[in-house]
């Protein structure tokens, strides 16, 4: 299957600081970017699409000036934390949609701890 | 209540088959999936099922979809420990895909 990175994999930052994280389709184009969270023993959270050139969509409830995402290319999409807290730890994964209507694969994911 | 639903865990002996069942609620989905996550890990598409489909075998993986009752199962012929991780079905709505909380499977030697 088509391949999915991140990074960083993992991430240690203090509160008040903001994060970047990187999420590329390595060898196709992917149209369509999804970010998603995972708590511990709990689903993947659905927390915004994005198409490239414009800007994200975001699920109810998940704050769009706290997690700026961008789609500047056909390769790569940002997630940034901005402003982070303790309470903002977790797992975040990105996933990516090429030509195909039905096939998503994801990136390994972020590991994000906030001290 | 939850969109689609798992149960939380599975254990089976290495050799057996294992079952891993999933209900879902949107009866327009189109797409139906299986994720596989490993320890620390993103998630790996294993298969998926085309809604009009009511079969799908692939190699030691055959996915099963009764759309009246809005089931889908996942079965694993002649489980392996490698085979130990947590199972995430999934249905599409529109272009994003709704997650169940996923099924541990535990493959004991």
């Amino acid at each position: 299957g088509a391949v999915v990175s991140q990074h960083p994999s993992r991430v240690i930052c203090k509160s008040g600081t903001s994060v970047k994280i990187e999420c590329r389709s390595l060898d196709f184009q992917a149209t369509t970017m999804f970010w998603y969270r995972q708590f511990p023993k709990k689903s993947l959270m659905l927390m915004a699409t994005s198409n490239e050139g414009s800007k994200a969509t975001y699920e109810q409830g998940v704050e769009k000036d706290k997690f700026l995402i961008n789609h500047a290319s056909l390769t790569l999409s940002t997630l940034t934390v901005t402003s982070a807290h303790p309470e903002d730890s977790s797992f975040y994964i990105c996933s990516a949609r090429g030509g195909t209507n039905y096939e998503q694969y994801f990136g390994p994911g972020t590991r994000l701890t906030v001290t | 209540g939850e969109d689609v639903e798992q149960s939380l865990f599975l254990s089976v002996r290495e050799g057996d088959s294992s079952v891993i069942n999933c209900t879902y609620t949107d009866s327009s989905s189109t797409y139906l999936y299986w994720y596989k996550q490993e320890p620390g890990a993103g998630l790996q598409l294993l298969t998926y099922i085309f809604s009009n489909m009511d079969m799908k075998q692939d190699q030691r993986l055959t996915v099963l979809l009764n759309k009246k009752d809005k089931h889908l199962s996942l079965r694993i012929a002649d489980t392996q420990t490698g085979d130990s991780a947590i199972y995430f079905c999934a249905e599409n709505q529109g272009t994003a895909l709704i997650f169940g909380k996923g099924t541990t499977l535990s493959v004991s030697s």
